[in-house]
């Protein structure tokens, strides 16, 4: 198994800019997130899905969209990059929802200039 | 919502030695405890969870201590090993589908 994979890596976007940041396990999971990580920061909640077809929002979800089409896929779209999105991204999941033993993928470092 | 907080930002521990990283939270309604670990630029790592019914479980070389009287959590590390330098997070779940993540300790380990 790939585990939770993300792509991209590294990213740099200009000012309201629109991407998409891919995250996909193959471990059968049901529930997926994605967090955000700031230096000297805990990760806080963008959103999350405990199914296909169900998305609801974490802590910070402002500015962030997600869908989950599939079991598999977790994409999360920036609508208009801001500095303040300047972060780095991390997507995780976990076989149950409840289930705490989350597994995160590498992140993806995201700069907005 | 309530924050969960760490007492101090480094620990520096001889290698060999135990480590005891410490943690305060704030909600009394949290039902599950968690410990994630931070190699340098990867994600987090499970190590162990508890339930708030409980006061100590114990993982692979771990033992996680919860005190519930003062709003403490610790996460003991025995025979500290230089794979063990690293972040790491405490997080705290109130009941819904979404983890509260205190800021991190950094340990650092000495030779």
């Amino acid at each position: 198994n790939a585990g939770v994979t993300q792509t991209p890596k590294f990213q740099v976007l200009k000012t309201g800019q629109s991407m998409t940041l891919q995250c996909a396990q193959d471990m059968n999971h049901e529930y997926m997130s994605w967090y955000r990580q700031d230096p000297g920061m805990g990760l806080r909640l963008i959103h999350y899905s405990v199914g296909a077809g169900i998305t609801d929002q974490g802590e910070v979800p402002n500015g962030y969209n997600v869908s989950r089409s599939t079991t598999e896929d977790f994409p999360l779209r920036l609508l208009s990059a801001a500095p303040s999105q300047t972060s780095v991204y991390f997507c995780a999941s976990s076989f149950r929802t409840g289930d705490y033993e989350q597994y995160f993928g590498p992140g993806t470092r995201l700069t907005v200039t | 919502g309530e924050s969960v907080g760490l007492h101090l930002p480094t620990l520096s521990v001889q290698e060999g030695d135990n480590s005891i990283i410490n943690c305060a939270y704030s909600n009394s309604a949290s039902d599950y405890f968690i410990w994630y670990k931070q190699e340098s630029g990867k994600g987090p790592q499970f190590i162990i969870d508890i339930r708030s019914n409980m006061d100590k479980r114990q993982g692979q070389r771990v033992t996680v201590l919860l005190n519930k009287t003062v709003k403490h959590l610790s996460l003991q590390i025995a025979a500290t090993q230089p794979g063990d330098s690293a972040v790491y997070f405490c997080a705290e779940n109130e009941g819904n589908y979404q983890l509260i993540w205190g800021a991190g300790t950094k340990l650092i380990i000495k030779p």
